[in-house]
């Protein structure tokens, strides 16, 4: 397994704003992914980090509404840009040591969008 | 694409009552399967895993999937379930050889009652 930390835990947001989350990985791994819970929903994958190159978005998401970073194998944020109360969800990071492993979740930034 | 369905959205059951959450997916190749579990207040756990090899697998704190190829099904079992069982349980799906796309059913939660 691995031991992941999220920052902030939660935040309560103005429309328009922005807001990064970062995501901290106790050791490297190949992959890492950020997702989206909304409430009473599931969770949907929004893009897989790339450690040095862009990121690879899933379809319904886009760069310049979740930019990504990835600069190393242990770390990536993941911003919200533009906010409006639809983007009220709990967004989380999830690694993976290889291609073919399992995923493990980090704890899950709440946000509010007011 | 692969796709997710949970059949029960909210179970409730008494201690020491068995406990059978459906799962079925759709995808067309060979597919990794997960039951992950959210338990109040704390962040999405793998409870097990299926790559290859036994249908059933057996996971932590007493709980087993079978995988049952003909009928894209990996249901989650316990014979009997306790009162901190209490939680959130996905089933996730992904294809073989690759960590990503990690695509989640909508989650069943379980109520287990004293």
């Amino acid at each position: 397994s691995a031991v992941i930390s999220q920052k902030p835990s939660r935040d309560i947001c103005q429309r328009g704003t922005s807001l990064t989350i970062q995501c901290q990985v106790d050791s490297q791994v190949t992959m890492m992914f950020w997702y989206r819970q909304q409430p009473g929903q599931s969770l949907t994958l929004i893009a897989t980090a790339n450690q040095g190159s862009e990121a690879t978005y899933e379809s319904g998401f886009v760069i310049d509404k979740f930019p990504i970073s990835r600069p190393n194998l242990t770390f990536s944020t993941l911003t919200v840009s533009n906010m409006s109360p639809e983007d009220s969800s709990i967004y989380l990071c999830s690694v993976a040591r290889t291609q073919n492993n399992e995923q493990f979740f980090g704890p899950g930034t709440r946000l509010t969008v007011l | 694409a692969q796709s997710v369905s949970q059949h029960n959205h909210h179970v409730i059951l008494s201690e020491a009552a068995s406990l059978e959450l459906g799962c079925n997916y759709s995808y067309g190749g060979t597919v990794n399967l997960f039951w992950y579990v959210q338990y109040p207040g704390q962040h999405l756990q793998l409870l097990l895993k299926y790559f290859s090899g036994d249908p059933l697998v057996k996971g932590i704190k007493g709980f087993e999937a079978e995988f049952i190829k003909s009928k894209f099904s990996f249901n989650l079992r316990k014979p009997s379930v306790q009162w901190s069982d209490t939680a959130e349980y996905f089933c996730a799906v992904t294809p073989t050889g690759t960590a990503s796309k990690l695509t989640f059913g909508t989650g069943t939660r379980l109520q287990v009652t004293l």
